[in-house]
């Protein structure tokens, strides 16, 4: 089975400080994605990588920086937190040329 | 713009009652559309994927239908149970450029005893 894992299930943080949030996959996926959930709002896409080192701004990248040294490890990094990134954030990755992306547990992140 | 709307917002049943919910989409060019599950405080998993030539297909208690023509999609719930209290996701994925995918903000079903 595909297992996604996200290092934190819940974090809170402070205005101002800077945030990792890590991601790794165990199947060799060429793809990866950062994603936040909100009420109402569903899943938006915040940033993807086709392979190591590669990455593209989806709808919401404003805010936030992504890495992507090891296929199997996406980290999502927000630069100087604030109150409005309080969110359910979930990592997917997804095997080149297949369409089903695997989701992580997410990580609801709370910013104070 | 391409758009997934999902009805109801939330549901409540009873237990062993049957369900369905909807999906609208207005997605162009369209590849797959999916059903996700996401149980409160996890991460979505997948039930069942339809291309466009399928109408229908089950996955046990669930059952997916889909109408290219009118581009709409329901997931039927059968003799429902509690943990099947969940928020149920909308997904169509469109290959414009790369696969991308385009989700509802999906129905919150509760199952109560």
């Amino acid at each position: 089975d595909v297992k996604v894992t996200q290092s934190s299930r819940y974090l809170v943080k402070r205005t101002g400080e800077k945030v990792f949030l890590e991601c790794v996959q165990d199947m060799d996926h060429e793809n990866m994605f950062w994603y936040r959930q909100d009420p109402g709002l569903g899943l938006r896409l915040i940033y993807f990588s086709y392979d190591v080192k590669m990455k593209e701004k989806g709808d919401i990248p404003e805010g936030y920086s992504v890495s992507r040294e090891k296929k199997e490890r996406f980290s999502l990094i927000l630069e100087s937190a604030s109150t409005n990134q309080t969110s359910m954030y979930l990592c997917a990755s997804r095997k080149r040329g297949s369409t089903e992306a695997f989701f992580g547990q997410g990580t609801r992140l709370t910013v104070v | 713009k391409n758009q997934v709307e999902q009805s109801p917002q939330s549901l409540i049943i009873l237990e062993g009652k049957n369900c369905t919910l909807q999906c609208n989409y207005t997605v162009s060019p369209f590849s797959n559309l999916r059903w996700y599950k996401q149980d409160t405080g996890r991460g979505p998993v997948s039930l069942t994927i339809m291309t466009f030539s399928e109408n229908t297909k089950s996955n046990g208690r669930y059952t997916a239908t889909l109408d290219a023509d009118t581009k709409q999609s329901s997931l039927h719930i059968t003799a429902s149970q509690l943990s099947d209290s969940a928020s149920y996701i909308c997904v169509v994925c469109t290959t414009s450029g790369t696969y991308k995918y385009i989700f509802g903000t999906g129905t919150r079903l509760k199952v109560l005893a």
